[in-house]
Formats: structure tokens, C-alpha cells, sequence
């Protein structure tokens, strides 16, 4: 396992459209984060998952958008009815290898979606 | 809430000289983490370096190395002997000491290395 893959890296769709993203953690991870990342910006937090629970939400992820992680491995990221201000790169991260006991620790960045809509 | 301010959204510098990138940071909290991203065009973002809060001791990782001034919350990266490989964008970022909290990040400075 070589780290965190994301599919597909660029996405272009017109307004409206429903789109959906794929992240694949480094596999031994337990948590798994989505970013969103626009010109010029930090990276914003969107969602955060532990194993298969969703535990955190930022107010950034509107109704249009729902993420899962079915069985505490990949993760999807769907946004409905796509607007131009949803343009932007979308980045997943994992963390914490399982059985580790610690708190915290380094996260660990796939290479992003970039989404277009026209 | 946790901000994280970088106030020099470009530098420049030559090959082989040193720079200093600056961040400060504004929380209540004692126990943190800080870190420093790395993130080329066009490629993904990767660690440059991580300093834990409780630790007086500052960060080094080879050629970059941090001033973590805790009471002004300031976290600076210094970038020893520069490399054109070093061209990116730096994101200073931190992150609560608490199971699963998300990174903050700054708004990034953009450093390039010129031959």
C-alpha cells in the first residue's frame, strides 16, 4: 500500500449535475477526512470518519453533500445538484494505523479530485 | 474556535540561501499540535514537520526547522540551503489534541526557489 489514492483527480460537470467522489485510505487507518481545498486556500474541513461512523460534520457540508464509508475502508463523497461555488479540489486524508493508542497523529494526503462545473 | 494565520502569501528565494516562513496561531487550548505542509504543483500535500506543544524542544528535520514561541503563538519555518525541489506552496496548520479533530489550515505562502 503505497498511500492515499482518490478517484477520479479531475472531474469536470455541468450545473446541476450529481457527482461522486472515491478515496481509498493507506489501509491500516482508522480515520479517514475530507477536505476542501479552493484557489489560493487552505484546505477546509468538511467530514470525518472513524472505522464506518461519520462522527463530524463541518457546517461547510451543506445538504447536498453526504459522505460514507460503508465498511470502515473507502470512502465516497457525493454532492447533488452541483453549483459553480462547489468548484474546488476535494481531498481525503487518513490517520492512525488500528490498534495504535494515542490520541492524535500525522494525517495523510491523497492527491484530490479537482471538480469543475460549468 | 482555532485560527491559524499566514501573513506572506509569496516569498522568493535563491538556491542555497535560508528563509523564514511565518505563522501564528490563536487558541485556548494547552495541548496542541503543529505542522508544516508541503504542497508542490500540481502534486499532493505532504508533512514537512510536526512540534507538539508540551515540548519546549523546537522541531528540526534535517534541512527545515521550526521556532515554536508557545506563549506569542508563533510557529515559524526556517528552510535551510534551498533547493529548487523546495518550490510550493507551505500551509502551517494546526490541530487540537483531542481523538479525530481536523486540521486548521492557514491560507498558505507560495516560496519559490530560483537558480
Amino acid at each position: 500500500d503505497t498511500g492515499v489514492s482518490q478517484d477520479p483527480r479531475h472531474k469536470i460537470t455541468k450545473r446541476g449535475q450529481n457527482v461522486t467522489f472515491r478515496c481509498d485510505p493507506i489501509s491500516e487507518h482508522n480515520r479517514l477526512y475530507w477536505y476542501r481545498q479552493t484557489l489560493g486556500q487552505g484546505p477546509e474541513f468538511l467530514t470525518y470518519f472513524q472505522n464506518e461512523a461519520q462522527l463530524e460534520k463541518s457546517r461547510l457540508l451543506s445538504d447536498r453533500f453526504s459522505a460514507e464509508r460503508p465498511k470502515g475502508s473507502f470512502s465516497t463523497l457525493e454532492i447533488q445538484r452541483t453549483e459553480q461555488g462547489d468548484s474546488a479540489m476535494y481531498l481525503c486524508a487518513s490517520s492512525l494505523p488500528r490498534g495504535t493508542f494515542i490520541l492524535q497523529d500525522e494525517q495523510y494526503f491523497g492527491p484530490g479530485t479537482r471538480l469543475t462545473v460549468t | 474556535a482555532q485560527t491559524v494565520t499566514q501573513s506572506q502569501p509569496e516569498m522568493s528565494v535563491q538556491e542555497a540561501e535560508t528563509v523564514t516562513l511565518s505563522c501564528t496561531y490563536d487558541t485556548s487550548e494547552n495541548n496542541y499540535y503543529l505542522f508544516w505542509y508541503k504542497q508542490p504543483p500540481s502534486r499532493q500535500m505532504i508533512l514537512v514537520i510536526r512540534q507538539e506543544a508540551y515540548k519546549q524542544q523546537n522541531a528540526t528535520e534535517n534541512r527545515f526547522s521550526v521556532n515554536f514561541q508557545k506563549a506569542a503563538k508563533s510557529f515559524s519555518l526556517k528552510i535551510s540551503d534551498s533547493q529548487l525541489g523546495d518550490t510550493a506552496m507551505y500551509f502551517c496548520a494546526f490541530m487540537m489534541y483531542q481523538a479525530g479533530t481536523a486540521l486548521i489550515f492557514g491560507k498558505g505562502t507560495t516560496l519559490s526557489v530560483s537558480s
